[in-house]
């Protein structure tokens, strides 16, 4: 099945500073990519859907200018949380999809952010 | 209110016992609907993907949709020890963006 990677899979950074997490589709082109980030014992919240070589789209509330995300290439996909604070703490995961169908998206094992 | 309701648990039942999970929805656009499970600390993984209302079955998975009543179900038979997960389950409508319940908690003890 297709397999998708994250990096790092957990990150500790001072408050103020700012952390990249990049997301890859190791073996399929991945047209879509969904941002989602999941606090301890919720849901899954979308926070943004970028096609390559466009801008993200991100979902009402979420900060564009905090939260910058690139999709240079059909296997990469990068989310930057700038300027981190420790609410920003949370369990981000992307997932890639072959094409802007849901039942072809596959997650990745998620990336764990501590803001100290 | 909620687009998606779903029992956090934790649900504890025995190994071999028969385990259903359960959402309610409000919004009736929702027409695909999935089942994932998440091991703790990794990312969700498909378990069931149903279109529409009716049931499909894979291995000792079954999954229900009723739009009528806007509840779906997922049953799991003979359960074991490695489904000990929690698992969410997701809808879509028409915007390709997956709408997720909280998860539900499953310990299957021996």
């Amino acid at each position: 099945g297709a397999v998708v990677s994250q990096h790092p899979s957990w990150v500790i950074c001072k408050s103020g500073t700012s952390v990249k997490i990049e997301c890859r589709s190791l073996d399929f082109q991945a047209t879509t990519m969904f941002w989602y980030r999941q606090f301890p014992k919720q849901s899954l919240m979308l926070m943004a859907t970028s096609n390559e070589g466009s801008k993200a789209t991100y979902e009402q509330g979420v900060e564009k200018d905090k939260f910058l995300i690139n999709h240079a290439s059909l296997t990469l996909s990068t989310l930057t949380v700038t300027s981190a604070h420790p609410e920003d703490s949370s369990f981000y995961i992307c997932s890639a999809g072959l094409a802007v169908s849901t039942d072809t998206q596959y997650f990745g094992p998620g990336t764990r952010l501590t803001v100290l | 209110q909620k687009e998606v309701e779903q029992d956090p648990g934790p649900l504890s039942v025995p190994e071999g016992a028969i385990v259903s999970l359960n959402c309610t929805y409000s919004n009736s656009a929702f027409q695909y609907f999935m089942w994932y499970r998440q091991y703790s600390r990794k990312g969700p993984e498909l378990l069931m993907y149903t279109y529409s209302s009716g049931n499909k079955e894979d291995g000792r998975f079954t999954a229900q949709v009723d739009k009528s009543s806007k509840y779906i179900s997922l049953f799991i038979r003979d359960s074991q020890p490695s489904d000990s997960a929690t698992y969410l389950c997701a809808m879509d409508g028409t915007a390709s963006k997956l709408t997720f319940g909280t998860g539900t908690r499953l310990q299957v003890t021996l």
